[in-house]
């Protein structure tokens, strides 16, 4: 079965600070792929990194930076410097192949607060 | 370019109605999903058309709910008898053909309450 945890429900910092967000997955699929999606108070899903499973290489991108680990199954996310605009609920989700290929398998998000 | 785009932003229902969301994918996406994000359940897999393909339609919690695409673009989602637990934000998401898993970029959702 797929399945995707964040553990943390909520997080604040301070602006400025660096902060972790963390994903941990479940799956039998050998291939796989793991995004992330930010969903601001506007509501719209936007997102974010898509890795696929073949590929583990970490990226950096500005703020963002991504560590994809297959021997823990984890794909966590990292903001570097936070900003009060980076305030938003975060959502790691799962795609596999198979009999689920299409659907994404959602963790329950992580709310991030950023204090000015 | 132009995203996904749903309709309406918001409804309000009386218990019982039936009622109609549509989405419009984003031109070139040959795959469309529908998802339903609610506070309880968090973000579920409602459906998923691919091309000419028969959908996916094991993630639909009911028979009440049922969906269409038409002429391989515009979907609507159709949730008959409403409920008050059917009341959540209802999310459209488009993709390219996912002969792999392909990205899926969403719209801004419907919010449904059901009175």
């Amino acid at each position: 079965a797929q399945k995707v945890t964040q553990a943390q429900t909520e997080i604040s910092v301070v602006e400025k600070e660096d902060v972790t967000l963390d994903c941990v997955y479940e799956t039998r699929d050998t291939t796989y792929y793991l995004f992330w999606y930010k969903q601001p108070p506007s509501g719209e899903l936007v997102f974010l990194i898509r890795r696929n499973s073949f590929d583990e290489q970490n990226e950096i991108s500005g703020r963002y930076s991504w560590n994809f680990q297959k021997s823990t199954s984890s794909f966590n996310f990292t903001i570097t410097a936070s900003q009060v605009v980076d305030s938003a609920v975060y959502f790691c989700a799962l795609g596999g192949g198979g009999s689920t290929l299409g659907r994404l398998y959602f963790g329950r998000g992580t709310q991030l607060t950023v204090w000015p | 370019g132009a995203g996904v785009s749903q309709s309406p932003s918001n409804k309000v229902t009386e218990k019982g109605k039936d009622v109609e969301l549509r989405c419009d994918p984003i031109s070139g996406h040959t795959a469309l999903y529908w998802y339903r994000q609610s506070l309880g359940q968090g973000l579920e897999f409602l459906i998923y058309f691919q091309g000419n393909s028969a959908p996916d339609k094991s993630g639909l919690p009911s028979d009440r709910f049922s969906a269409e695409r038409t002429g391989g673009s515009v979907s609507t989602l159709t949730i008959q008898r409403t409920q008050q637990e059917d009341s959540a934000v209802y999310l459209c998401a488009s993709s390219f053909e996912p002969g792999r898993q392909e990205t899926q970029y969403f719209g801004p959702g419907t919010r449904l309450l059901v009175l």
